[in-house]
């Protein structure tokens, strides 16, 4: 089993639907990080987390550490939204990454 | 510089041949990380450096593998004896602190023939 398990691994929407994207870690984490990865493109980073809720314009994060559970979700999507969306936890020094999540949106 | 820097962005090499891939960080950050990325996979970490010294090399696959970050800025991932399974994607990523927000790099695509 992976320390990092995202869900769904594909998902597509169309524009203006609310998406959410999952995340479960079974390590003990200092943050956990969401990124973005477009085709072709370099990783962004999105949130990093390790308590809570944050917002950022239509993306949001939250996170339940007790759970070891984290959510992003996208309201209103729109199909610039569609890359890979990764899920990673910090560790003391290094992150594990989850596998991502490849989300289409359809205008 | 403004963002993270990796050189070159594509590289295409033959079975057995040496390789260097080149990281540049965003200036002040001292933490920098190395990961590896293969098609349709997530990143897989290699190496952190925080400062100039390795903290963290458990991630390189074997002693084909080496980097090194003498200054404290520009950090060299070295593959000798290149084997067709290291073609990937390989990622740089620094930040302010360790486990810090991470800026990544484009990414040096290696293609081992």
């Amino acid at each position: 089993k992976n320390e990092v398990e995202q869900s769904p691994q594909n998902l597509t929407a169309q524009e203006g639907e609310f998406i959410t994207i999952n995340c479960s870690y079974s390590v003990g984490i200092s943050a956990l990080h969401w990124l973005q990865q477009h085709p072709g493109g370099g990783i962004v980073s999105l949130f990093m987390l390790s308590s809570g809720k944050k917002k950022h314009g239509r993306l949001i994060a939250t996170i339940n550490i007790q759970e070891k559970h984290s959510s992003l979700h996208i309201t209103a999507s729109h199909p610039r939204d569609s890359a890979v969306y990764i899920c990673a936890v910090g560790n003391t020094d290094k992150l594990i990454f989850g596998t991502g999540t490849r989300l289409q949106v359809f205008p | 510089g403004a963002g993270v820097s990796q050189t070159p962005s594509n590289k295409v090499t033959e079975k057995g041949k040496y390789v260097e891939l080149r990281c540049d960080p965003i200036s002040g950050h001292t933490a920098l990380y190395w990961y590896r990325q293969s098609l349709g996979q997530g990143p897989e970490f290699l190496i952190y450096f925080q400062g100039t010294g390795a903290a963290d090399d458990s991630g390189l696959p074997n002693d084909r593998f080496f980097a090194v970050r003498p200054e404290g800025s520009v950090s060299t991932l070295k593959i000798q004896r290149t084997e067709r399974g290291d073609s990937a994607v390989y990622l740089c990523a620094s930040s302010f602190l360790a486990v810090g927000e991470l800026f990544f790099g484009e990414g040096s695509r290696l293609t081992v023939l």
